[in-house]
């Protein structure tokens, strides 16, 4: 099973300013690699994936980067309904394997 | 646009089996394109997939859980289940229904609003 590793636990921004998440996977995955927002109440929401594709209708604020082992979700300027929680996936092996989460709030 | 809804118990005894139904709108189950998934989320684990199911009745299960999971396809009413056996406290958690991966995202795209289940006698 492949573990992955989300860094850092919580996040302290500022609205306005970027903000940059990590996650690691103990083994290489490619790009397949996605990462969700989850708000309170709510399922998790797709953001991102092959890595760096966004979703439908997420706004281009939101970028992802990364490939192997080692990955990046930057929010380039933090709007007041991305403080949320975030995850990522890998979709590499089976079976499929999330992140512990980071959560983002506000500074 | 492809809907999901989860139905079930929210109570369930230890030792008993869990049944969760995943009602589809907006879409056919029985396509080549999707595969449908549940997924659960506790505070403890966080998210842990389960498995999921090809519209062809294959299925592919997270060994983590030791063969209790059982997903089937109810094609003529466009649902798919989950069934879950010997519950315990430790499946306490908000089950998903999910669809993906998919034939152009092979992540999780489209997600049921969850039920909670809780598992105590």
């Amino acid at each position: 099973e492949i573990m992955m590793t989300q860094s850092p636990a919580t996040l302290s921004v500022s609205p306005g300013e970027r903000a940059t998440l990590s996650c690691r996977a103990s083994q290489r995955v490619d790009s397949k690699l996605a990462w969700y927002q989850q708000t309170p109440g709510q399922p998790p929401r797709l953001l991102i994936y092959d890595a760096s594709t966004r979703a439908t209708g997420v706004p281009a604020r939101f970028s992802g980067s990364g490939s192997g082992t080692e990955f990046t979700l930057t929010i380039s300027s933090l709007q007041s309904e991305d403080f949320a929680v975030y995850y990522c996936q890998q979709y590499k092996t089976w079976p499929y394997t999330f992140g512990q989460g980071t959560k983002l709030e506000i500074k | 646009q492809v809907q999901l809804q989860e139905s079930g118990p929210g109570l369930v005894k230890p030792s008993q089996t869990l049944s969760l139904t995943c009602n589809v709108s907006g879409g056919s189950i029985n396509n080549g394109d999707d595969y449908w998934s549940w997924i659960r989320q506790t505070p403890g684990k966080g998210l842990e997939w389960i498995g999921y199911i090809y519209y062809t009745g294959s299925t592919f299960y997270n060994p983590s859980l030791k063969s209790r999971a059982t997903i089937s396809l109810h094609t003529s009413k466009n649902q798919f289940s989950l069934s879950l056996n010997s519950m315990t406290a430790a499946d306490t958690a908000v089950y998903y229904c999910v669809r993906g991966p998919t034939s152009s995202i092979e992540a999780f795209d489209i997600w049921g609003q969850g039920t909670l289940v809780t598992v105590s006698s």
